[in-house]
């Protein structure tokens, strides 16, 4: 098993719905998670972190934890062509700084005018 | 402020060749991370150096070693090159804290290696 799970897509949605993308993770003891936006050819940038069970908001985004049910997500509100590229999750052990990312394979996502 | 920084860009390099790879961390960053990221995958975990030593190390084979310098600044060399070992290698910097603060991985733009 994978220690941490995405569906590979593509998720293809209208402009404007909502787009929402799961991760599932192995390790119980994971403690910090993140989402990462990584256009073609690019390197990934960090869209969301989130360290409690619940929801956190940053204008459109809004990552969700459920550790009980190691499972992560994020939804994108008003999607925009512009946000159409592959999203990685991430977690560690620990807190960052001290600790590597572990990566999922992420899920592109297409957003369609 | 600059962020993280990578050199080369782009390389290609002959089987059985050695690259070196060069990172610089953001200002005030005194871990940096390498990570390799193959066509269609996540990043993987190469190693990470902290106070010019490495302190974590990924599931990578001995050709892959690596160097912190006193200014933080890092080297990945890769001996001995495999086809396999085309892709993108990343650089990421933060900062060893002592407890829990939102520390931010921060990554460059990466190095694009081709082994023909």
């Amino acid at each position: 098993q994978k220690e941490v799970e995405q569906n590979s897509g593509p998720l293809s949605v209208p402009e404007g719905a909502i787009a929402s993308l799961n991760c599932t993770y192995s390790d119980r003891v994971s403690q910090s998670f993140f989402w990462y936006r990584q256009y073609s050819g690019k390197s990934p940038e960090l869209i969301m972190s989130i360290y409690s069970n619940g929801d956190k908001e940053d204008g459109r985004f809004t990552a969700q934890l459920n550790k009980a049910s190691q499972y992560v997500s994020l939804l994108i509100r008003d999607s925009q062509p512009s946000d159409s590229a592959t999203y990685l999750c991430a977690l560690t052990p620990g807190y960052t700084g001290r600790r590597a990312l572990t990566f999922g394979s992420g899920t592109r996502l297409q957003v369609q005018p | 402020d600059a962020g993280v920084t990578q050199s080369p860009t782009h390389l290609i390099k002959t089987r059985g060749q050695q690259v070196t790879l060069r990172c610089s961390p953001k200002s005030g960053h005194d871990t940096v991370s390498w990570y390799q990221q193959a066509l269609g995958q996540g990043p993987q975990f190469i190693f990470q150096y902290y106070e010019e030593e490495e302190r974590q190390r990924g599931n990578f084979p001995d050709r892959f070693s690596g160097h912190q310098f006193p200014n933080y600044s890092s080297e990945l060399n890769v001996n001995a090159l495999l086809l396999g070992d085309s892709a993108l290698y990343l650089c990421a910097s933060s900062l060893e804290t002592g407890a829990y603060s939102g520390n931010t991985i921060y990554f460059g733009e990466g190095s694009w290696l081709t082994v023909v």
